[in-house]
């Protein structure tokens, strides 16, 4: 009964392509978010999106492109990948105060 | 200066000792606290919310302090199962959900 879900698990490839990662959740709740944690562990907050819409923009370079078909479903587009972009990418969800996390999309950029 | 500010450990402790980790935060509008603990290549999960009166679950006690901006956690009777990174986090949103997460405090429990 997997709560958020995302895929793929592991994405490597190459610098100057363009990748999408999917992030689906099965709670019903109305927020959805996109999180990225670096090497050096720092967790930090992209995008939030409530019900569709897009609620929470952080500095992230306009390359990182989010989509919510529906309030279940947050997707995110990245282009021309960099080296820097190498990290581990966290789908998260919540309903009121408490979020909760996917699994995690650990992206390598050679 | 960091948002949220946390020792990064590591903090080696042996099984049943008592271990605090401490944490401090810039944003005095900031609302909402929590710890959150991250295993090894997992996804962090909430720990315990902070409230201002200082709330406990079980062996783990949390205290907050407005004044100072000042977070802790307390663990006693510390488990292997404990062995973790705990992170300090704050919502800086007023109502938005926007998490601001410390880089975390690594805990090892040996035997």
């Amino acid at each position: 009964d997997t709560a958020v879900s995302q895929t793929p698990k592991y994405l490597v490839t190459q610098m100057g392509n363009d990748k999408s990662i999917k992030c689906e959740q099965n709670l019903g709740h109305d927020t959805m978010y996109w999180y990225k944690q670096d090497s050096k562990k720092f967790l930090k907050i992209m995008f939030s999106y409530n019900n569709k819409e897009l609620i929470i923009n952080e500095t992230v370079p306009n390359r990182f492109s989010p989509k919510s078909p529906d309030k279940a479903h947050l997707n995110l587009h990245i282009n021309s990948l960099e080296l820097g972009d190498s990290a581990v990418y966290f789908c998260a969800s919540s309903q009121e105060r408490r979020q909760y996390f996917g699994p995690g999309t650990r992206l390598t950029v050679t | 200066r960091k948002e949220v500010e946390q020792d990064p450990g590591p903090f080696n402790v042996p099984e049943g000792a008592t271990v605090a980790f401490n944490c401090t935060y810039s944003n005095s509008a900031s609302q909402s606290f929590f710890w959150y603990r991250q295993d090894c290549r997992k996804e962090p999960k909430l720990l315990m919310s902070v409230y201002s009166s200082g709330n406990e679950d079980g062996r783990f006690t949390a205290q907050l302090n407005r004044a100072s901006q000042y977070i802790s956690l307390l663990i006693r009777d510390s488990k292997l199962s404990d062995s973790a990174t705990y992170l300090c986090v704050v919502d800086v949103s007023g109502g938005y959900n926007k998490l601001i997460f410390g880089a975390g405090t690594r805990l090892a429990v040996h035997p």
